[in-house]
């Protein structure tokens, strides 16, 4: 991909379960975010982790950041069946002009 | 919320003719936007970052000359694929940062594109 990698391309789990899905970069960024897809359609932003902060929560979400490994992961809590969607990671370089995605997880919670 | 509106949301046009797709910022002016292609089940592709008033920058391999973008205004953007074949049949979006929001970017909803 353009920027980074993620890991795995697919995840399935039970209603209810913890969702990990991890993401790693290849350059220098100022923040990382997560957004969310669902099929064919647009994307929505989740959350937002700048360079200097290591974990952020919103919600059910838990998002870690380790530059030195150039790497991140998004865990979802107690999934739902409407969590099913693919879920891309998207690194923002130091300038700010470059707008990268990772290669994305789907995620399939069965009821 | 900002918006971000893209039209068409499907067109689809025969081989060798032209589509424009649109992205307008709908509340907040728009010094960049981001275009990007999809495949099925792949990632978005970063295509090009276009400045308002200034030249696009594409990214590696991809034709300036096939991809024409324009970014007149502050609220609009306009991506042309010129001479579409079967193959940029895709799903294509743009996204919009905020003028003094930072790193605070919005997405449209994207544009399915179908050359037959």
């Amino acid at each position: 991909s353009q920027q980074g990698e993620e890991d795995p391309q697919a995840l399935s789990i039970q209603e209810g379960e913890n969702a990990t899905m991890n993401c790693s970069y290849k350059t220098s960024i100022n923040n990382l975010q997560w957004y969310r897809q669902n099929s064919g359609r647009g994307l929505v932003h989740l959350i937002l982790i700048r360079s200097n902060e290591r974990e952020k929560h919103s919600g059910r979400l838990r998002v870690t950041l380790d530059t030195s490994k150039k790497s991140s992961s998004l865990l979802i809590t107690a999934s739902r069946a409407a969590d099913t969607a693919s879920y891309f990671c998207a690194t923002v370089t130091n300038t700010g002009n470059q707008f990268y995605f990772g290669t994305g997880t789907s995620l399939t919670v069965i009821p | 919320g900002a918006v971000v509106s893209q039209h068409p949301s499907w067109v689809i046009c025969k081989s060798g003719t032209s589509v424009k797709i649109e992205c307008r910022s709908l509340d907040f002016q728009a010094t960049t936007m981001f275009w990007y292609r999809q495949f099925p089940k792949q990632s978005l592709m970063l295509m090009a970052t276009s400045n308002e008033g200034s030249k696009a920058t594409y990214e590696q391999g991809v034709e300036k000359d096939k991809f024409l973008i324009n970014h007149a205004s502050l609220t609009l953007s306009t991506l042309t694929v010129t001479s579409a074949h079967p193959e940029d049949s895709s799903f294509y979006i743009c996204s919009a940062r905020a003028t003094g929001s930072g790193n605070t970017i919005y997405f449209g909803e994207g544009s399915w594109l179908t050359v037959v």
